[in-house]
């Protein structure tokens, strides 16, 4: 398996645009995180899913953040509109049945 | 939340064992222990996880105290790849509920 799979891997945007990260998780695996981080505030959980349906999504900063899972191999957050404070790297992790999480290589973003 | 204390950072010669402490003195009977790195430029990966006994895997060995109010993470022989931040984390149930990731452990390896 190519492991948790993330994109872009780098972007930058200019305040008030919106901007929409993907991921996909590894195959058959059942939960999904969005986790981000700064040098600020270190790595912090945003929202997780079991199965396509979010579970926990109080970590997440604002109105401005939206995550969706449309289906068991892809997810996005969306951010909208964007802020300078906004610029961060931003991972996506998957496990299977509360094991260990994968995480994938992360998306820098930076909001100009 | 239960809380994890380890130091800011810790540097070891290659090749020699490593030992990262953990203090956890608020942990509840049912937390477990769980250790993730974060090589510089990745995402964080698993290195392991326990609960009351000491455990032992490929990449490392979990020393967990008998009051379970602290724990070491030993690294038999440090390489050079393994420079990273180690973080310790308490969770309820393993994986499936939030990760608390703290500062961590910034371990420096010299050549």
């Amino acid at each position: 398996d190519a492991g948790v799979i993330q994109s872009p891997r780098h972007e930058v945007t200019e305040m008030g645009q919106e901007v929409t990260l993907r991921c996909k998780p590894i195959s058959g695996h059942d939960y999904l995180f969005w986790y981000r981080q700064t040098m600020m505030r270190g790595l912090e959980l945003l929202i997780y899913f079991n199965n396509n349906v979010p579970i926990d999504d109080s970590g997440m900063p604002e109105d401005r953040f939206s995550a969706k899972m449309p289906n068991a191999s892809f997810s996005t957050l969306k951010i909208q509109p964007s802020e300078p404070r906004d610029s961060a790297v931003y991972f996506c992790a998957s496990s299977l049945e509360g094991d260990e999480q994968f995480f994938g290589p992360g998306t820098r973003l930076t909001v100009l | 939340d239960a809380k994890t204390t380890q130091p800011n950072s810790m540097e070891s010669n290659e090749e020699e064992p490593v030992h990262l402490p953990c203090n956890h003195s608020t942990i509840s009977g049912t937390d477990y222990i769980h250790w993730y790195r974060q090589l510089p430029s990745q995402g964080p990966e698993y290195v392991i996880h326990g609960l009351t006994s000491n455990v032992n895997n490929r990449m490392a060995s979990l020393a967990i105290a008998e009051d379970r109010k602290s724990s070491t993470l030993i690294l038999h022989r440090a390489t050079l790849r393994d420079a990273a931040v180690y973080y310790c984390i308490l969770g309820s149930n393993f994986g499936n509920e939030k990760l608390t990731f703290g500062t961590g452990t910034r371990l420096t390896i010299i050549p």
